[in-house]
């Protein structure tokens, strides 16, 4: 079955660079999440989209923004990187959360910003 | 974590024992899910327990819940090498779209 695709998969990055996390749903799933996970944390929940609407916000930071296109598939845009972005940033996706609760993960993008 | 705290922290057993780890939580929910991550990998999703229920069964995985509490359990049975990973659980911290996790269970099963 087809799953959540996140690229890269890999980026590394120098301070105050800025760099764009792409995330394409399971197919029909209209709804996209994005968290951040630093090292030996739990995930943290920074934005949701549904139907190409931004949804719900978490501790997402003023240099970051992100959106969902047309076809589904969000972007994640981070601005003037900082040495604590390093993380691993996934992309999850669902069907209405009205209709299924259950969020899909990709397997996620590492990020290290040097 | 914001939400839960999970308990323990980290677990190591033996090939073929069961492995039990809770998971609690501080606000109303609407569901709760597991999630397993090999190190540094994707989320797998595992399980969704609704709040009206009070026992999941999925394989080798029994997922318990306590409303009253707010806590939940993850057992796996029989447990085998390919189990060793983080172990998180995850509300919807009272309907809201985002996930909530705690801080996770580090499993090692040892053979």
């Amino acid at each position: 079955a087809a799953g959540v695709i996140q690229s890269p998969r890999h980026l590394i990055k120098e301070k105050r660079e800025t760099a764009t996390l792409k995330c394409y749903p399971i197919p029909r799933h209209d709804t996209v999440y994005w968290y951040q996970q630093g090292p030996g944390q739990d995930p943290q929940f920074l934005i949701s989209f549904y139907e190409k609407m931004q949804s719900d916000k978490g501790s997402i930071p003023d240099r970051f923004s992100a959106q969902q296109f047309s076809d589904y598939h969000s972007e994640l845009n981070m601005s003037s990187l900082e040495l604590g972005d390093s993380a691993l940033y996934f992309c999850a996706s669902s069907l209405d959360p009205g209709r299924e609760e259950t969020q899909y993960f990709g397997p996620g993008t590492r990020l290290l910003v040097l | 974590s914001q939400q839960g705290e999970e308990d323990p922290q980290a677990l190591s057993i033996q090939e073929g024992e069961n492995a039990t780890m809770n998971c609690s939580y501080k606000t109303s929910i609407n569901n709760l899910q597991w999630y397993r991550q090999n190190s540094g990998r994707g989320l797998v999703h595992l399980i969704l327990i609704r709040s009206n229920e009070r026992e999941k069964h999925s394989g080798r995985l029994r997922v318990t819940l306590d409303t009253s509490k707010k806590s939940s359990s993850l057992l796996i049975t029989a447990s085998r090498a390919a189990d060793t990973a983080s172990y998180f659980c995850a509300t919807d911290a009272g309907g809201a779209q985002k996930l909530v996790f705690g801080q996770g269970t580090r499993l090692t099963i040892n053979p």
